[in-house]
């Protein structure tokens, strides 16, 4: 079973710039989060999509948006890139229960953003 | 708001020893708790899943205890080698979804 895929695996944009970052999770699950990973703040929670909802949102400026398509695949955009913005960004996915339970996270590689 | 700490903050040890790493969370309604492992520049693989209901789970080298009301979790690695040298990372699962919150990591070093 193919495992969780990320696309592009390295980016480099300028400031103000926006970008678009892919994530497929394992076949089969439906919940799909995402978050970033810095050394100043280690790794943070963005938000959380399942069923093409998003149900869970960290403490992220509205710069950060994603959705969430039928197939479960996952973007994530980013607009008017600022410096800070320069991070690990790292897609995971998991089996989600109807009852809120959830299973083991399985994470991809991640997409190294830079900002120039 | 959930915290979590990890102590020590790196570790080096010659191969063969056993070795624990420990992880401490500030709130105590939890759904489980993962401990995972980062390699440089790479993502995250997961090692163990522990349910808030249970005690403790094994792999192979790795036995992971949870005890919720302390606030607390161990990562036993037994025979270290030094392909276990990366960073293990504990996260807490909250009970209303899956965000998982994390603590900053260990960063292990095992030395032939």
């Amino acid at each position: 079973k193919a495992g969780v895929t990320q696309t592009p695996r390295y980016l480099i944009k300028t400031r103000g710039q926006q970008v678009t970052l892919s994530c497929s999770p394992i076949s089969g699950h439906r919940s799909v989060s995402w978050y970033q990973q810095t050394p100043g703040q280690g790794l943070q929670f963005l938000f959380e999509y399942f069923s093409e909802t998003q149900r869970n949102k960290g403490n992220f400026p509205g710069r950060f948006s994603g959705r969430q398509f039928s197939n479960s695949r996952s973007e994530m955009n980013v607009s008017t890139l600022e410096l800070g913005d320069s991070a690990l960004y790292l897609c995971a996915s998991s089996l989600a229960w109807g009852s809120g339970g959830y299973n083991e996270q399985f994470f991809g590689p991640g997409t190294r953003l830079t900002v120039l | 708001k959930q915290e979590v700490t990890q102590i020590p903050a790196a570790l080096s040890v010659p191969e063969g020893e056993n070795l624990v790493l420990n992880c401490s969370f500030t709130d105590s309604a939890i759904y489980n708790l993962q401990w995972f492992r980062q390699d440089p520049g790479k993502g995250l693989t997961s090692l163990l899943l522990i349910q808030s209901s249970q005690r403790e789970q094994t792999s192979g080298r790795l036995n992971a205890s949870l005890d919720k009301s302390s606030g607390r979790s161990t990562l036993y690695i037994a025979a270290s080698q030094p392909g276990d040298s990366a960073t293990y990372l504990c996260a807490v699962g909250e009970t209303s979804g899956s965000r998982l919150t994390f603590g900053e990591g260990t960063q292990l070093t095992v030395n032939p």
